[in-house]
C-alpha cells in the first residue's frame, strides 16, 4: 500500500534554531517520487523538491537540505538557521509510476518559528 | 514556468445549490488532472483522477454524483459540487500533470468554498 507518514503534528523552535521534519513513506514500487511541499495560511502548495527512487544523494538548497534514505524509506527534511517565515504545514507526499503518477500526501506538520 | 490556475479561488454558496470550480492549466497541455479536498488542519485528501476526454477515476469514498469532474479539453477540468451542504465546506486543489520537465505535476492555487 502506498503510504506516507509525518509524525510530527506540530513543532515550535526559536528563530535561527535548525529544525528536522521526518518523513517515512510505504510503497511496493521499486520506481516512485517523492515530494515536500510547503502550505502557508494562504492555502495554495509551494513545491520544494521532487526526487526519485533511484537518485539517493542528499540535496541542499540553501537554507534547506533533504536527507533520503531508501533503506529506512525515509525522506527527512531540515531547515538550517530557521527564520519566522518558514512557518507553515510541511507536507510530504509520494506518487508511484505505477499509479497514474497520482500524490498521496502525508497529515504534514505544522511549524512554528517563534521570533 | 506552467502554471496551473484555479477559479474561483473563494466562493459561498447556498445550501443546496451546486458550485462549479475549474482548473486550467495556462501554457502546457494536460491530459491528466487531480482533484484533492483539504478540511481545516487536515491534509490533503484525493478526491479523483481527471483524464481528457473521458469519465474520472473516483478514490474510495467519494461520490461521483456529487462530486461531478469533467476534463473536456487538455487544458481544462472542471468540478461540480452538486447540492452543495455545509459539510462540503473545504479547500479544493487541483494539481495537472504536464508541462516540459518529465510529467511534472504543477498545483492551482485552491479555492476555497464554503456553503451556507
Amino acid at each position: 500500500a502506498q503510504k506516507v507518514t509525518q509524525a510530527q503534528t506540530e513543532i515550535s523552535v526559536v528563530e535561527k534554531e535548525d529544525v528536522t521534519l521526518d518523513c517515512v513513506y510505504e510503497t511496493r514500487d521499486t520506481t516512485y517520487y517523492l515530494f515536500w511541499y510547503k502550505q502557508p495560511p494562504s492555502g495554495e502548495l509551494v513545491f520544494l523538491i521532487r526526487r526519485n527512487s533511484f537518485d539517493e544523494q542528499n540535496e541542499i538548497s540553501g537554507r534547506y537540505s533533504w536527507n533520503f534514505q531508501k533503506s529506512t524509506s525515509s525522506f527527512n527534511f531540515t531547515i538550517t538557521a530557521s527564520q519566522v517565515v518558514d512557518s507553515a504545514v510541511y507536507f510530504c507526499a509520494l506518487s508511484e509510476v505505477n499509479r497514474d503518477d497520482k500524490i498521496i500526501f502525508g497529515k504534514g506538520t505544522r511549524l512554528h518559528i517563534l521570533p | 514556468g506552467a502554471v496551473v490556475s484555479q477559479h474561483p479561488s473563494w466562493v459561498i454558496c447556498k445550501s443546496g445549490t451546486s458550485v462549479k470550480i475549474e482548473c486550467r492549466s495556462l501554457d502546457f497541455q494536460a491530459t491528466t488532472m487531480f482533484w484533492y479536498r483539504q478540511f481545516p488542519k487536515q491534509s490533503l485528501m484525493l478526491m479523483a483522477t481527471s483524464n481528457e476526454g473521458s469519465k474520472a477515476t473516483y478514490e474510495q469514498g467519494v461520490e461521483k454524483d456529487k462530486f461531478l469532474i469533467n476534463h473536456a479539453s487538455l487544458t481544462l477540468s472542471t468540478l461540480t459540487v452538486t447540492s452543495a451542504h455545509p459539510e462540503d465546506s473545504s479547500f479544493y486543489i487541483c494539481s495537472a500533470m504536464g508541462g516540459t520537465v518529465g510529467n511534472t505535476i504543477y498545483f492551482g492555487e485552491g479555492s476555497w468554498l464554503t456553503v451556507v
